[in-house]
């Protein structure tokens, strides 16, 4: 089966606080990507980044980063010295054989001041 | 580069009434994607178009559901005869690529969320 999970429903930080958010995938297929979004309260989800299986490079962004494990299916993502304009929704998703790309159920940060 | 643009954003329409939703996606896109979201959970897949061409759609789409994409710019999504569960928001999304590739990232609208009453 080609499934994400988020296990975090919703994550409460406060400002300055580091905050990490979990997302597992299964796949059979050799091949795949996966991806986070960022759901902000407008609504519009806006790419953050990819990475194709072949690359297990972690990845750092500013104040983001990503470490993706192949042998534990995961692709967590860590938000550095977390900002009020974080707060959102952020979504795993993966994207494998055709071009349908599935989304995880989503974790709400919430980043307090 | 103006995004990606869905009306309405709102729709409120009574059980059995069709609707229809526009997706004008980013102008030089190939790819237009459609899925829906319901409250506390992901995108859902329901279909995709390669230009004009429907090339894939998600068990989800029932025969209610029909999508457009006429001349490989803006596209259509309608549901006859709406039922309380297709209440949600419906979100498109446009990607620009070449050939077969499947790692592109997706430019999504702000959706239109519809509530079948």
């Amino acid at each position: 089966a080609q499934k994400v999970t988020q296990a975090q429903t919703e994550i409460s930080v406060v400002e300055k606080e580091d905050v990490t958010l979990d997302c597992v995938y299964e796949t059979r297929d050799t091949t795949y990507y996966l991806f986070w979004y960022k759901q902000p309260p407008s609504g519009e989800l806006v790419f953050l980044i990819r990475r194709n299986s072949f690359d297990e490079q972690n990845e750092i962004s500013g104040r983001y980063s990503w470490n993706f494990q192949k042998s534990t299916s995961s692709f967590n993502f860590t938000i550095t010295a977390s900002q009020v304009v974080d707060s959102a929704v952020y979504f795993c998703a993966l994207r494998f054989g055709g071009f349908k790309t599935i989304f995880g159920a989503g974790t709400r940060l919430f980043v307090k001041a | 580069d103006t995004g990606v643009s869905q009306n309405p954003r709102h729709k409120i329409t009574k059980r059995g009434q069709n609707v229809t939703f526009r997706c004008d996606p980013i102008s030089e896109h190939n790819r237009l994607y459609w899925y829906r979201q319901t409250l506390g959970q992901g995108p859902e897949f329901l279909t995709y178009f390669q230009n004009e061409a429907q090339l894939e759609k998600s068990r989800l789409l029932s025969d209610r559901f029909s999508a457009e994409r006429p001349k490989g710019s803006f596209s259509t999504l309608e549901i006859q005869r709406t039922e309380q569960g297709d209440s949600a928001m419906y979100l498109c999304a446009s990607s620009l690529t070449s050939g077969l590739s499947t790692n592109e990232k997706l430019f999504f609208g702000s959706g239109t969320q519809l509530s079948v009453l």
